[in-house]
């Protein structure tokens, strides 16, 4: 079975600082992966995806994640960080389980913006 | 993507009694939703898989009698919480998947209080 590690539960920035938040799965291939935002009183908000292809991939709101293979990591970065990026960021990985599609979550990375 | 809504966003019950929670797929005809389950500070637990017109298969661990998913049209789930106590206060979340490579679309959620 498939899982998602997010070592750092907490993280604090300045804005206009750069971030990097780390994720790392377990799975036997590749997996498809993803990062979700999680803002008070609001649903989950996908910022990108991994499939296949080029291992950088782009999101929305400026942030992209690199796909490294041989770390099996797949980190979130964003070169300068604005006060609205305060949230809850999980990484989170698909695939096949029990015969149907299964997403599972890490246990999220709480960023907080400082002026 | 897919827009989703649920209701009620925050309801609070007796315990002993049943609540149920709706999630609308508003634009997207979705034969497969999700149900998650999110503590506080916590990563979103999956809870079960609701396909449009056949029973729900539900996680190992979570009690398919006391958590009752319906998902009778393209559109809507329902996911009832029969007999609810204290411990069941959490924060409950739906998405849709699109069909494209484990891609969902999560609802707001729903925060049940039991006491």
């Amino acid at each position: 079975a498939q899982s998602v590690t997010q070592p750092d539960i907490h993280i604090t920035v300045s804005e206009g600082a750069s971030l990097e938040l780390r994720c790392n799965y377990s799975y036997g291939a590749t997996p498809y992966l993803f990062w979700y935002v999680q803002s008070p009183g609001q649903g989950l908000q996908l910022l990108l995806k991994y499939f296949s292809g080029d291992t950088l991939v782009q999101g929305i709101k400026g942030f992209e994640a690199e796909f490294k293979r041989s770390q099996s990591s797949f980190n979130l970065r964003k070169p300068s960080v604005h006060w609205s990026d305060a949230a809850e960021y999980f990484c989170a990985v698909g695939a096949p389980s029990g015969g149907y599609q299964k997403v599972t979550f890490g246990t999220g990375t709480k960023l907080q913006v400082i002026p | 993507g897919a827009v989703v809504s649920q209701h009620p966003s925050w309801v609070i019950c007796k315990s002993g009694t049943s609540v149920k929670i709706e999630c609308r797929s508003l634009d997207f005809q979705a034969t497969t939703m999700f149900w998650y389950r999110q503590f506080p500070k916590q990563s979103l637990m999956l809870m079960a898989t609701s396909n449009e017109g056949s029973k729900a298969t539900y996680e190992q661990g979570v009690e398919k009698d006391k958590f009752l998913i319906n998902h009778a049209s393209l559109t809507l789930s329902t996911l009832t919480v029969t007999s609810a106590h204290p411990e069941d206060s959490s924060f409950y979340i739906c998405s849709v998947e699109t069909g494209h490579s484990y891609e969902q679309y999560f609802g707001p959620g729903t925060r049940l209080t039991v006491t």
